[in-house]
């Protein structure tokens, strides 16, 4: 099976601008979950979605945003960019009656 | 208080040793528990899940559970310089993908 993909793999933007992201999991999995990751704050969570329904949500503020479309592959969105944003951006995804979580390789973004 | 709990190490171990990694996590309603891998650079990768108190063995590694004292270690034998990485401890606390990681302990095995 093909593991999660995750485009782009690299990202440079300036503040203020927009971003999308976006993840496909491995085929079958249908809960998809984001997480931020920095060298201070390690890997945070961000939202989990499960059949087009955002099931979880982290301590996030509302510039950062989700989406899951039907065939599982999710998106997501963060506006108004802040140098703070940079970061790894890791994508997981789980079958539908377990647990364990399987990363993407993830999109650095840097924002300047 | 932190939910998840590691020391951030490194934790430096020669070739052929024991490396123990733990972890220690607040919600004591806690279900699953998870040890991934990570090298610099690159994603975390999932390779070690316990649900059940006790032990659980995998090749070199071996995961330890005991819920009374909201624990959980890793232990890896006969250690490789291939361990070198950042483990990452991760629980998930009931209901759906929620779950916490720890910030990761390096592991630096040296030959």
């Amino acid at each position: 099976k093909a593991g999660v993909t995750q485009t782009p793999r690299y990202l440079i933007k300036t503040r203020g601008q927009q971003v999308t992201l976006s993840c496909s999991p491995i085929s079958g999995h249908r809960s998809v979950s984001w997480y931020q990751q920095t060298p201070g704050q390690g890997l945070q969570f961000l939202f989990e979605y499960f059949s087009e329904t955002q099931r979880n949500k982290g301590n996030f503020p509302g510039r950062f945003s989700g989406r899951q479309f039907s065939n599982s592959r999710s998106e997501m969105n963060v506006s108004t960019l802040e140098l703070g944003d940079s970061a790894l951006y890791l994508c997981a995804s789980t079958p539908a009656v377990r647990n364990e979580q399987f990363f993407g390789p993830g999109t650095r973004l840097t924002v300047l | 208080q932190k939910e998840v709990e590691q020391n951030s190490g490194p934790l430096s171990v020669p070739e052929g040793a024991i490396a123990s990694l733990n972890c220690t996590y607040s919600d004591r309603g806690s279900q699953s528990f998870f040890w991934y891998r990570q090298y610099s650079g690159k994603s975390p990768e999932l390779i070690m899940f316990i649900y059940s108190n006790g032990d659980k063995e995998d090749g070199r590694f071996t995961a330890q559970l005991n819920k009374a004292s909201q624990y959980v270690s890793l232990l890896i034998r006969d250690s490789q310089p291939s361990d070198s990485a950042t483990y990452l401890c991760a629980v998930n606390s009931g209901g759906y993908q929620k779950v916490t990681f720890g910030t990761g302990t390096k592991l630096q095995v040296i030959p």
